[in-house]
């Protein structure tokens, strides 16, 4: 299977844990997205790279999150001393590079629950 | 400041019946609004996608209709089956933007009746 994919797909922590999700890209796929989603509500954006560059961080991702991408492949998003609120959905997706649609590919997301 | 907004929050609809969602827009420099479907366990998936140079698009059983004017756009399911059960979400992007991010409405559950 060449879509995205993530790891692991669920996650329960206790409060105060450290956190780590990856998502492998579709290959060749220069853009890769982060977003949270929580119960009853769609996807917010998180994060974007463009190959291994951060290019945005939405105002949702404190300090506690990072995300990195080293060598504009797969990427892991890191959530520090994790809070009962973190627990959501975390999407990642990609995109090819050029113009056009750009349509966005979403992996299957990591549930985290956080007790 | 929710900049999609999405309607209705749930819809039943028997099989064979037409499904219509709708959702508004207030960025007026979002320029790409696709729809999402969401099935329990997986992450979204686009159904099909629109610009604004467009008042409609049709694949299969879906259409999309934009209203540019009013900043409202619907997706309507002709025939629905049961197998089309999901969330859909609709969104919008600014291609204008450095990121291309999208923007979801909060979704609408469908839930297509035998």
């Amino acid at each position: 299977d060449t879509g995205v994919s993530q790891d692991p797909r669920h996650k329960i922590t206790k409060r105060g844990q450290n956190v780590t999700f990856r998502c492998d890209p579709i290959s060749e796929h220069n853009r890769l997205y982060w977003y949270r989603q929580t119960l009853g509500q769609g996807p917010e954006f998180l994060t974007y790279f463009q190959n291994e560059a951060q290019l945005e961080k939405s105002r949702l991702l404190s300090n506690r999150f990072s995300a990195e991408r080293p060598k504009g492949s797969f990427s892991t998003l890191e959530i520090q001393r994790t809070e009962q609120g973190d627990s959501a959905m975390y999407l990642c997706a990609s995109s090819p590079r050029g113009g056009g649609s750009n349509e966005q590919f979403f992996g299957p997301g990591t549930r985290l629950t956080v007790l | 400041q929710q900049q999609v907004k999405q309607s209705p929050q749930s819809l039943i609809v028997q099989k064979g019946g037409i499904s219509i969602i709708n959702c508004a827009y207030e960025n007026t420099a979002f320029d790409y609004f696709p729809w999402y479907q969401q099935f329990p366990g997986k992450g979204p998936a686009l159904l099909i996608a629109i610009r604004p140079d467009v008042s409609e698009k049709k694949e299969g059983r879906f259409t999309i209709s934009f209203n540019k004017s009013a900043k409202q756009f619907s997706l309507h399911i002709m025939d629905s089956q049961p197998g089309d059960s999901a969330t859909y979400f609709c969104a919008a992007r600014n291609s204008g933007g450095s990121n291309y991010k999208l923007t979801f409405g909060k979704g609408t559950l469908l839930t297509v009746n035998p």
